[in-house]
């Protein structure tokens, strides 16, 4: 257990569903990341929340839509996902700022299916 | 941040130390060396990190050469649990981003 937890573990959902995938995590973070990764390819980070704000968003599709209410919970929100959308989601979280590394703590993410 | 280049795939005997090799000739004088490793379907765990220093915890110890352009993880006895996708990184300090190459596939052999 690393602290950070995911949920649903799975999940299949048509093309023209809305669902949300949700994250939380109890280590007292202050950032939290989601990450795609796609059948034999490296991870992708998606978005960085730091502080509830979002500081990075690397070109991902407006049908990927993250929420960050506060510290401890993230969401990604679908909705009209495509086919190539399936993958493992994986969320992280770190400190920020503490003045050493950021060591980023991954939860055992999603897998998803776009039908 | 500073490219890393690893085998991509490596056998170990079971019981036998399994030394990771990783080089990172671009590393800066600011930037750590990072291993993590994710076992199939699993999300990525941190195993360790270090800056200058030889560092060693619970699960591994990490060797930084003198001249920091090359590390190896050594897991000291491995198990079968220890087969799993080995990832070394580079990353500055305070930088949230870390990026995930191809790692290096271990395999533990019974």
């Amino acid at each position: 257990e690393t602290g950070v937890t995911q949920t649903p573990r799975h999940l299949v959902m048509g093309m023209t569903n809305k669902k949300s995938l949700k994250c939380e995590q109890h280590l007292g973070h202050n950032a939290m990341y989601w990450y795609k990764q796609s059948a034999k390819k490296p991870l992708e980070l998606m978005f960085v929340y730091s502080l509830e704000e979002r500081v990075e968003n690397n070109s991902v599709p407006s049908r990927f839509s993250p929420e960050c209410p506060n510290s401890s919970h993230l969401f990604l929100h679908l909705h009209t996902l495509q086919p190539e959308d399936s993958a493992l989601y994986l969320c992280a979280s770190s400190h920020l700022f503490s003045g050493g590394p950021d060591t980023q703590y991954f939860g055992p993410g999603t897998r998803l299916t776009v039908l | 941040d500073a490219k890393t280049t690893q085998p991509p795939s490596m056998d170990c005997a079971e019981g036998r130390a399994a030394n990771l090799p990783c080089n990172h000739s671009t590393i800066s004088g600011n930037e750590y060396v990072y291993w993590y490793r994710q076992i199939h379907s699993q999300g990525p765990q941190y195993i360790i990190h270090g800056l200058k220093n030889n560092e060693t915890n619970e699960m591994a110890s990490l060797i930084i050469t003198e001249d920091r352009k090359s590390s190896t993880l050594i897991l000291p006895h491995a198990t079968l649990r220890d087969t799993a996708v080995y990832y070394c990184i580079v990353t500055g300090l305070g930088n949230e981003k870390l990026t995930f190459g191809t790692g290096t596939r271990l395999t533990i052999i019974p």
